[in-house]
C-alpha cells in the first residue's frame, strides 16, 4: 500500500493556461474522489468515479473542468482557461467500496496558483 | 440538505491540556460521521469514525460520540502532545448515497510545550 499520490505538488499558471493533474490511488479501490480546498475551508467535492464511470459532478465543476479515469486506474483533472479563483489545493482521495461505510485515503495534494 | 459545522480556531492549548473541538450536523437521514486530521503538508487522515447514533468513536487516544438528539459529535482526547498539532475536519457521508462526503472549515490546533 503505496497510498495516494498526486503529480505535481504545486502547480503555477498565468490566468487562461490549461492546467492537468494526475492522481494514483490505492490499487485496488475501485472508488477514486475529487476535493477542492480553499485556505480556511473544508474540501468540497467536485466529481466521483466508480472505476472508469464518472457518477457524480458537483455544481462546483463548471464547463472548464473535467475529470477522467480512463482505465479504472489512475484518472486526471483538468482546468482549461484557468481563473484566479481556481486557485485552491487539489484534493484525490480514493476507497474500496465493500460496505456502505466508506473509509478515504487522501493525496497530499497539488496546489495551483493561478497569477 | 447536508452541512456540518466545527468550532471555530485557532485553538492553541498547553501539553496535557484537555481538547474538545466541537461539531455538529445537519442532515436529511442518518449520517455516518467522521474525524478527519490534517497535519502541515499531509493529506488528510481517518482519525475515528461512527456510523450510528450513541456509537462511540474511537482510535484509543481521540474519541467522539454520535449524539442524534444533539445532532453532534464532538472530538476528545484527555491530554494533549506537541505531535496533536494539526487542522482537524469533521465530516459526515451522505446517508442516501453514501458516496459525498460533506467537510467542516476545519479548526486549527497548536499545542505549546
Amino acid at each position: 500500500d503505496t497510498g495516494v499520490s498526486q503529480d505535481p505538488r504545486h502547480k503555477i499558471t498565468k490566468r487562461g493556461q490549461n492546467v492537468t493533474f494526475r492522481c494514483d490511488p490505492i490499487s485496488e479501490h475501485n472508488r477514486l474522489y475529487w476535493y477542492r480546498q480553499t485556505l480556511g475551508q473544508g474540501p468540497e467535492f467536485l466529481t466521483y468515479f466508480q472505476n472508469e464511470a464518472q457518477l457524480e459532478k458537483s455544481r462546483l465543476l463548471s464547463d472548464r473542468f473535467s475529470a477522467e479515469r480512463p482505465k479504472g486506474s489512475f484518472s486526471t483533472l483538468e482546468i482549461q482557461r484557468t481563473e484566479q479563483g481556481d486557485s485552491a489545493m487539489y484534493l484525490c482521495a480514493s476507497s474500496l467500496s465493500r460496505s456502505f461505510v466508506e473509509k478515504l485515503f487522501f493525496g497530499s495534494g497539488t496546489q495551483l496558483s493561478v497569477l | 440538505g447536508n452541512s456540518v459545522t466545527q468550532m471555530e480556531g485557532p485553538v492553541t492549548l498547553s501539553e496535557e491540556a484537555f481538547l474538545t473541538i466541537n461539531c455538529t450536523y445537519t442532515a436529511t437521514g442518518y449520517p455516518s460521521l467522521f474525524w478527519y486530521v490534517q497535519y502541515p503538508g499531509e493529506g488528510l487522515q481517518l482519525l475515528l469514525k461512527a456510523t450510528k447514533a450513541d456509537d462511540k468513536g474511537s482510535n484509543k487516544v481521540f474519541e467522539a460520540t454520535y449524539r442524534k438528539e444533539t445532532t453532534s459529535f464532538h472530538l476528545e482526547k484527555g491530554s494533549v502532545q506537541v505531535s496533536d498539532s494539526a487542522v482537524y475536519f469533521c465530516a459526515l457521508s451522505d446517508p442516501n448515497t453514501g458516496n459525498q462526503f460533506y467537510f467542516g472549515t476545519g479548526t486549527s490546533l497548536t499545542v505549546i510545550p
